[in-house]
């Protein structure tokens, strides 16, 4: 158990349902990451925070997927109506990130099956 | 898109062996890090090597980096059934904001 936890751990949902994701960080960490893996790959990078404030978004961020971190604690990812290619595990992960050390502690992850 | 590309896909070991994993990587790094997935399950740091360095130790793990070559090896010494899982490397690219990039992975697996 790293510290990082997240909400759900399954979700099953139907294509064009909106679903939500939340993460609990290490609490002292002032970065969150998001990232999604899908079978036999490794994670890709989606956006992260440092505190409140939301610094980068890949391009494989789309319009249909918004992220908060609203006071600087936990954070929600949220997908509009999933497609079958949303499919996949998302996870979050925090770090302490000091710009010399980016250690990141991540969660359980969020396995996501859109029907 | 991934950067770093894991070398083999998938190693099978006997109890006791050493197992050795590679990763190549296209640009240049402020520091390179190896993570453990078991199946199903979240990402665990194991070792972080800064892109100064040339070799580090932990425990049963040896990392050494070549950055003129823009590789990374991770040896896992007298291995054990426990190490079967997915390994994977992690750039975190120079001048970017300390997002990691992962290749593939490695998928070992440790006979008892």
């Amino acid at each position: 158990d790293t510290g990082v936890s997240q909400d759900p751990r399954h979700k099953i949902t139907k294509r064009g349902q909106n679903v939500t994701f939340r993460c609990d960080p290490i609490s002292e960490h002032n970065r969150l990451y998001w990232y999604r893996q899908t079978l036999g790959q490794g994670p890709e990078f989606l956006t992260y925070f440092q505190n409140e404030a939301q610094l980068e978004k890949s391009r494989l961020l789309s319009d249909r997927f918004s992220a908060e971190r609203p006071k600087g604690s936990f954070s929600t990812l949220e997908i509009q109506r999933t497609e079958q290619g949303d499919s996949a595990m998302y996870l979050c992960a925090s770090s302490p990130w000091t710009g010399d050390n980016n250690e990141q502690f991540f969660g359980p992850g969020t396995r996501l099956t859109v029907l | 898109s991934q950067q770093g590309e894991e070398d083999p896909q998938a190693l099978s070991i006997q109890e006791g062996e050493n197992a050795t994993m590679n990763c190549s990587y296209k640009t240049s790094i402020n520091n390179l890090q190896w993570y453990r997935q078991n199946s199903g399950r979240g990402l665990v740091h194991l070792i972080l090597i800064r892109s100064n360095e040339r070799e580090k130790h932990s425990g049963r793990l040896r990392v050494t980096l070549d950055t003129s070559k823009k590789s990374s090896s991770l040896l896992i010494t007298a291995s054990r059934a426990a190490d079967t899982a997915s390994y994977f490397c992690a750039t975190d690219a120079a001048g970017s904001q300390g997002n990691l990039i992962f290749g593939k992975g490695t998928k070992l697996s440790v006979k008892p």
